[in-house]
């Protein structure tokens, strides 16, 4: 069975500084891994995916993502956190057994950024 | 959000109720999603559909049902038997194929029982 967590419920850091919101996964197979965001009352947005490659991906806003598959990890990164960061963050996991497979997600990690 | 609508915004349900929530899109995706979120638990896969007339069922499928007559379209009906359903109430879908991995979501509807 797939399963992602999201061992940390929240993470404040300061304007300015750099940000890592943690995510680690269990899955047998090579695994499609993805960050999405959540603002108050709003649906997901997709933030960036890793399928395949490169294990740095870089995706909207400034994020950035490192799969480490030896750690079974895949952080969210940023340099330089913004106040309009402060939002929830979800992890999520598929392994493509077959095409449309749903997500797996983490229980999510709330990001405060404080000015 | 864009591309996909779920409607109403806010749903009330009295006790022995049976409600829908609409999820309709525009996309041309193959496979549609109902997630349910609460508080803490993060997000649980309710049903899923890969194509048109076919459905299968997630993690909590017990007090939902669903039908998938169009592509276009996802309903989720939340029957009485669902004895807790105060959640927020999240619609996805995808498209099909190689290079088309990414799952993209509606703007939610959040049910509340009275």
């Amino acid at each position: 069975a797939q399963s992602v967590a999201q061992p940390e419920d929240q993470v404040n850091v300061a304007e300015g500084n750099p940000l890592t919101v943690k995510c680690t996964y269990s899955v047998s197979g090579n695994p499609y891994l993805f960050w999405y965001v959540q603002y108050p009352n709003r649906g997901l947005q997709f933030l960036l995916k890793y399928i395949t490659g490169d294990n740095l991906v870089k995706g909207s806003y400034g994020f950035e993502a490192e799969f480490n598959k030896s750690q079974t990890s895949f952080h969210l990164k940023k340099p330089s956190a913004l106040v309009s960061d402060s939002a929830l963050y979800f992890c999520a996991v598929r392994v493509p057994l077959s095409g449309n497979t749903p997500l797996v997600f983490g229980k999510g990690t709330r990001l405060s950024v404080i000015a | 959000d864009g591309g996909i609508t779920q409607s109403p915004k806010y749903l009330f349900r009295k006790e022995g109720q049976n409600v829908t929530l609409s999820c309709e899109q525009n996309l041309n995706h193959d496979a549609m999603y109902w997630y349910r979120q609460d508080p803490g638990q993060g997000l649980r896969l309710i049903y899923y559909s890969q194509i048109v007339n076919d459905f299968q069922k997630g993690d909590i499928a017990e007090g939902y049902s669903v039908s998938r007559e169009k592509k276009e379209s996802f309903p989720l009906t939340v029957t009485s038997a669902q004895k807790n359903p105060t959640a927020f109430y999240l619609c996805a879908s995808k498209r099909s194929g190689r290079g088309q991995e990414t799952q993209y979501f509606g703007p939610g509807t959040r049910l509340l029982v009275l």
